[in-house]
C-alpha cells in the first residue's frame, strides 16, 4: 500500500489568486495523477504527472491553468492558477506505487478548495 | 466513448440489512477493469471491491459481493449485514486503457440505526 498526504487539506482563496498543492508518498511510486472532484460531481482526470518531463493534459485542462510539477518519485505538485469560483473543488492525488500494476491505485485524501 | 452510469443517487438501508448499488457502464474494450470505491466524510478514498472483466466469477470482500454481468455491462454491489460504518459515497469505476480511470457520479449510502 501507499501512505498519500496532501496540504494543505483546505483553503479559502480570492479569485485571481494561485495555489499550489502538495502531494507526498511514503513509498516510491510510478505513476501520479491528480484528479478534480467538483461539489456533487464524480471525480475527473486532470493529469499524469511525470517524473521530469512534462504532465501529461487529459481533455479540457491546460497547463498555463493547472501547472504541475514531479521532481521525484514520491511527491508532485498541482498549482491551480488565476482562480475564479468555478474551480472550487476537492483536488485528489492518486498513486501506482512501483511494483504494482495500473488497476492498484491509491487516493490521498484531498484538498477542499474554496474560492470566494 | 467510455462512460460509467450510476443511476442512484441515494440509497438507504437498515443495519444489518442487504443493499445493492447499480451501476452500468459502456466500454468497447474487451479487457478492462471494474471497481467500487468508497469515499467516506473524512473524504479518503478507499478501494472496496475490484473485478476483471476477463474473470467470469463475481469478486467477493467479506461482506461486499459483486453481481458482474459483462454482456449487460452491468456491476452492481451488494453490501450484506450492513454497519453504521458503510455508511459514505460510492463510486463505481471502470479502467481502461493504461491508468485512466472513470468514475461514475457517485451514490451516497445512509445507513440508518
Amino acid at each position: 500500500s501507499a501512505v498519500i498526504s496532501q496540504k494543505p487539506s483546505r483553503d479559502i482563496c480570492q479569485r485571481g489568486t494561485s495555489l499550489t498543492i502538495q502531494c507526498q508518498v511514503d513509498s516510491q511510486v510510478t505513476m501520479m495523477f491528480w484528479y478534480r472532484q467538483q461539489p456533487g460531481q464524480s471525480l475527473t482526470l486532470i493529469a499524469t504527472a511525470n517524473q521530469g518531463s512534462e504532465a501529461t493534459y487529459e481533455s479540457g485542462f491546460v497547463i498555463d491553468k493547472f501547472p504541475i510539477s514531479r521532481p521525484n518519485l514520491t511527491f508532485s505538485t498541482l498549482t491551480v492558477s488565476n482562480m475564479s469560483p468555478e474551480d472550487s473543488s476537492i483536488y485528489l492525488c492518486s498513486v501506482t506505487p512501483r511494483g504494482q500494476t495500473q488497476e492498484t491505485q491509491y487516493f490521498g485524501p484531498g484538498t477542499r478548495l474554496l474560492v470566494l | 466513448a467510455q462512460t460509467v452510469t450510476q443511476s442512484q443517487p441515494e440509497m438507504s438501508v437498515q443495519e444489518a440489512e442487504t443493499v445493492t448499488l447499480s451501476c452500468t457502464y459502456d466500454t468497447s474494450e474487451s479487457d478492462y477493469y471494474l471497481f467500487w470505491y468508497k469515499q467516506p466524510p473524512s473524504r479518503q478514498m478507499i478501494l472496496v471491491i475490484r473485478q476483471e472483466a476477463y474473470k467470469q466469477q463475481n469478486a467477493t470482500e467479506n461482506r461486499f459481493s459483486v453481481n458482474f454481468q459483462k454482456a449487460a455491462k452491468s456491476f452492481s454491489l451488494k453490501i450484506s449485514d450492513s454497519q453504521l460504518g458503510d455508511a459514505a459515497m460510492y463510486f463505481c469505476a471502470l479502467l481502461r486503457g493504461t491508468y485512466k480511470y472513470i468514475f461514475g457520479t457517485g451514490t451516497r449510502l445512509k445507513v440508518l440505526a
